[in-house]
């Protein structure tokens, strides 16, 4: 079974950081893009960040410079690496698989999210 | 890519034709997706490609459109398709962007 489970969220005060992880199974890890997307509480859907199975990283204007995305194939996890994070930063995150590798792969398997709430 | 769906709440009987649409700011070709969400769970793909059904996806959900006019077309609404419905654009990214949702909800 296809399977991603996210984990490292929580309560964090505005400038902390965190970093979030999100663990694979069921599929041939290396071989496709892994996105994170999160959505704050009562809203929609805002796209965070992608990393392709060659490690491009690619960033929204709103995290860049702040966030960093990683992937360990050996570990089949993605990562979220959060710093100086702000009250608009609350939301649940989300981890993704894409349908394949390259253009035109859209977020395809979701995990069930991760809550990060930053607040003093 | 400002991706804007309409309208922003649909009330529909059991049993009846649901049309949701989506417009792109500009061309998107057919690098579309529509997504499910059901309260308290995470998004699922439904249409890729603007009319390719995901794996599992029942034949009730048709997507169609190509450029910057889309539409998801629920044939037949049954119970556990209430819920709320984002597209997204794929094309040129980043960032990916989605819409703001329609809610499918029970007239």
């Amino acid at each position: 079974e296809v399977q991603l489970v996210e984990s490292g969220g929580g309560l964090v005060q505005p400038g902390g950081s965190l970093r979030l992880s999100c663990a694979a199974s069921g599929f041939t890890f290396s071989a496709y893009d892994m996105h994170w997307v999160r959505q704050a509480p009562g809203q929609g859907l805002e796209w965070v960040s992608a990393i392709g199975t060659g490690r491009d990283q690619y960033y929204s204007g709103s995290v860049k410079g702040r966030f960093t995305i990683s992937r360990d194939n050996a570990k089949n996890s993605s990562y979220l690496q959060m710093n100086s994070l702000r009250a608009g930063d609350s939301a649940v995150y989300f981890c993704a698989r894409a349908t394949c590798s390259g253009a035109g792969c859209p977020p395809e398997i979701w995990g069930q999210g991760t809550l990060v709430t930053v607040s003093s | 890519i400002v991706m804007t769906q309409s309208p922003a709440t649909l009330s529909v009987s059991p049993g009846e034709r649901a049309t949701l649409s989506c417009r792109a700011s500009q061309n998107i070709t057919t690098y579309l997706a529509w997504y499910q969400q059901k309260s308290g769970q995470a998004p699922s793909l439904l249409i890729y490609g603007a009319s390719t059904r995901a794996a599992g996806v029942p034949a009730r959900f048709s997507g169609s459109g190509s450029g910057t006019e889309f539409t998801l077309t629920l044939s037949s609404l049954q119970s556990e398709d209430f819920a709320v419905y984002y597209c997204q654009q794929y094309h040129l990214w980043p960032p990916i962007t989605f819409g703001g949702g329609t809610k499918v909800e029970i007239k």
